[in-house]
């Protein structure tokens, strides 16, 4: 089964500085898709960036960046011109390419972001 | 992105009573349904996978019994949870996915779930 491990379970920045989240995830496939999710306080979940494992290339959503690393499973997230509004937990989430139906996520515990201004 | 609709934001019931909880999606047909559990502070922990037309797929430790999905239609799941208990009260999400949707679900804004 396919794990995905979040290792810091807090960390701060201060405003307009960056940040990195770490992520690291086990699986025997060679094709997946993996995710940033975001959850502000009122928990709803906001998709901040999202990698397929066949691209090389890292993606980027403006300030949200990823270092992909297949070989090493390995996925963190930048985020640059850090804003107060990016205080939130973040989640790290991997999922099996569609087999049939769609297949679930599965989620890192979460690391909680707070952004000093 | 694609809108699901997620509905009650809160509820509170009395224990024994049960509690329906409804998952939309308004602007795609959403093939499969997933609902998740989320304590406070913790990761969402997934409860049960539901295929339009089809019966749900509960995790294990899930009781199916305690927990009713049904998925009627593409748009349209819900979640039941009977004879609740205190133990109960959580935050529950539901999220999305269609057909053609292969990389992402849609995730509904939760509901807040208290049994007194």
């Amino acid at each position: 089964a396919q794990t995905v491990t979040q290792s810091q379970p807090e960390m701060s920045v201060q405003e307009a500085e960056t940040v990195t989240l770490s992520c690291t995830y086990d699986t025997s496939e060679s094709d997946y898709y993996l995710f940033w999710y975001k959850q502000p306080p009122s928990r709803q979940m906001i998709l901040v960036i999202r990698q397929e494992a066949y691209k090389q290339q890292n993606a980027t959503e403006n300030r949200f960046s990823v270092n992909f690393q297949k070989a090493a499973k390995s996925f963190s997230l930048k985020i640059s011109d850090s804003q107060l509004g990016d205080a939130a937990m973040y989640f790290c989430a991997y999922r099996n390419p569609p087999q049939g139906g769609s297949e679930k996520l599965v989620f890192g515990k979460g690391m909680k972001l707070t952004v000093n201004p | 992105g694609a809108v699901v609709s997620q509905h009650p934001s809160r509820v509170i019931c009395k224990s024994g009573t049960s509690v329906k909880i409804e998952c939309r999606s308004l602007d795609f047909q959403a093939t499969t349904m997933f609902w998740y559990r989320q304590f406070p502070k913790q990761s969402l922990m997934l409860m049960a996978t539901s295929n339009e037309g089809s019966k749900a797929t509960y995790e294990q430790g899930v009781e199916k019994d305690k927990f009713l999905i049904n998925h009627a239609s593409l748009t349209l799941s819900t979640l039941t949870v009977t004879s609740a208990h205190p133990e109960d009260s959580s935050f529950y999400i539901c999220s999305a996915a269609g057909r053609l949707m292969n990389t992402e679900a849609f995730f509904g804004q939760g509901t807040r779930l208290t049994v007194v």
